[in-house]
């Protein structure tokens, strides 16, 4: 099993471009989210899913678009990237008590 | 969400035993008591979760108070591979729901 796989690891835009970084797992988990990592801090939530075509805002969804058309992905978009989204992208996917983080992607918005 | 307090720091020696602590005093009595730890530049890792009752795995012990006001994570024998910010997390209900992260305690261990 690969496990939680992100691409890109890293990337940099300019403000107002648009992305998406993708999140892929292969261990069947309903539920899959999206977390941001800033400098010292700890993660915050982004957007969640708990299964295919369904999905909910956590913590600090503004500037995030999400969608699960599939068990397996779950990419999240940015619509008009700022410099305050400038931090660490981290992707889980897991079942009840034990959730499995994907290496992350590195975002800088210029 | 229920709250959790950590020390900000620890230093452990290597090959010793290391008890983090974790307060929550706000706990209901459906959270369950997660705790992972991120290495450097690394994703989280799961380390162990419990309600109740102290748990073991491979990695780690976990000690919950009688009241459950309180937990400590105990690694048995450090070594530098643990050098890392641990997390101590409450979960509602133990579901697959989201996890709230603080800032952690961040482990160094001394060869």
């Amino acid at each position: 099993n690969a496990g939680v796989t992100q691409t890109p690891k890293f990337q940099v835009l300019k403000t107002g471009q648009s992305m998406t970084l993708q999140c892929a797992q292969d261990m069947n988990h309903e539920y899959m989210s999206w977390y941001r990592q800033d400098p010292g801090m700890g993660l915050r939530l982004i957007h969640y899913s708990v299964g295919a075509g369904i999905t909910d805002q956590g913590e600090v969804p503004n500037g995030y678009n999400v969608s699960r058309s599939t068990t397996e992905d779950f990419p999240l978009r940015l619509l008009s990237a700022a410099p305050s989204q400038t931090s660490v992208y981290f992707c889980a996917s897991g079942r009840a008590g034990e959730q499995y983080f994907g290496p992350g992607t590195r975002l800088t918005v210029t | 969400d229920a709250k959790t307090t950590q020390p900000n720091s620890m230093e452990s020696n290597e090959e010793e035993p290391v008890h983090l602590p974790c307060n929550h005093s706000t706990i209901s009595g459906t959270d369950y008591i997660h705790w992972y730890r991120q290495l450097p530049s690394q994703g989280p890792e799961y380390v162990i979760h419990g309600l109740t009752s102290n748990v073991n795995n491979r990695m780690a012990s976990l000690a919950i108070a009688e009241d459950r006001k309180s937990s400590t994570l105990i690694l048995h024998r450090a070594t530098l591979r643990d050098a890392a910010v641990y997390y101590c997390i409450l979960n509602y209900g133990g579901s697959q729901g989201n996890l709230i992260f603080g800032k952690g305690t961040k482990l160094s261990v001394k060869p």
